[in-house]
C-alpha cells in the first residue's frame, strides 16, 4: 500500500539552528500538507501546497518556516532559526484531490526536539 | 472558526467492553468528519469519515454517526480488543476551508487483557 514517509523521525537541533524536515507523499497525489503536534496539545495546520505553491497557511506559519517540494518527490518544511517552542511532532500529509471528503495521508511524523 | 472538541483520556477499558469516544464540533455550513487512529509508532491512519448528515462512518467494528442536530461524531466500538490500543484523533474538514484539517486533541485508549 503506498504510504507517505518521512524523515528523520527525530531530529535534536539547538536554539538558533535551522532544520529541514523531509518528506515523499504518495507519487500520484498533487496536495501536500504539514501539520504540528506539540506535546499534550492538538494536532494543528500548518501549510496547504499545491502546484508548487502555498495555497493555504495557518497563523502559526510565519516567516521562520518554509516550504519546497525541490524536485518530483520530495516536499520539505525548513525552520530557519529554531525556537524551544517549535518542539513538537510534525506530520506531513498529501491527498490525491483537493475535494473536501478525499482522504488525507499522513506519515509517521518527525519529532524535533529543539535544546 | 472551526473547532473539534474531544473527551480527554486516557480511557482505560477491559478486553470485549463497549468504547464510547465522544466528540463535537463547531463549524459553519456542512463540514466532513473524520476519525483517525495513531497506533504506537505510527503515523494517523484514517479509520472512519462520514460527509454528510445522518451518514454513519464505519470500519474494524468502529462506527461514529455525523448527527449535525447535535453536532457530534461519537465514536463507538462494541467489543474492544488489546490491539485496540492507540490514541483516536476526530477531526472536520469544512465544506469552504479548502483541505485544511481541524483535529481535536485526541484521546488515548489503552484495552487491558
Amino acid at each position: 500500500e503506498p504510504e507517505v514517509t518521512q524523515t528523520p523521525s527525530h531530529q535534536v537541533t539547538q536554539m538558533g539552528q535551522e532544520v529541514i524536515l523531509r518528506c515523499v507523499p504518495i507519487s500520484n497525489h498533487l496536495y501536500f500538507y504539514w501539520y504540528r503536534q506539540i506535546l499534550g496539545q492538538k494536532v494543528e495546520f500548518l501549510v496547504s501546497f499545491y502546484n508548487n505553491e502555498i495555497s493555504e497557511k495557518s497563523e502559526i506559519f510565519d516567516d521562520q518556516f518554509s516550504v519546497e517540494r525541490p524536485d518530483g518527490s520530495n516536499f520539505t518544511l525548513k525552520i530557519r532559526s529554531t525556537k524551544l517552542e517549535d518542539s513538537a511532532m510534525y506530520f506531513c500529509a498529501s491527498t490525491e484531490t483537493g475535494t473536501g471528503n478525499t482522504e488525507a495521508f499522513f506519515g509517521q511524523g518527525t519529532r524535533l526536539t529543539v535544546v | 472558526g472551526d473547532s473539534v472538541t474531544q473527551m480527554e483520556g486516557p480511557v482505560t477499558l477491559s478486553e470485549e467492553a463497549f468504547l464510547t469516544i465522544n466528540c463535537t464540533y463547531t463549524a459553519t455550513g456542512y463540514p466532513s468528519l473524520f476519525w483517525y487512529v495513531q497506533y504506537p509508532g505510527e503515523g494517523l491512519q484514517l479509520l472512519l469519515k462520514a460527509t454528510k448528515a445522518d451518514d454513519k462512518g464505519s470500519n474494524k467494528g468502529f462506527e461514529a454517526t455525523y448527527r449535525k442536530e447535535t453536532t457530534s461524531f461519537h465514536l463507538e466500538k462494541g467489543s474492544v480488543q488489546v490491539s485496540d490500543s492507540a490514541v483516536y484523533f476526530c477531526a472536520l474538514r469544512g465544506d469552504n476551508a479548502g483541505n485544511m484539517l481541524t483535529f481535536g486533541g485526541g484521546t488515548r485508549l489503552m484495552v487491558k487483557p
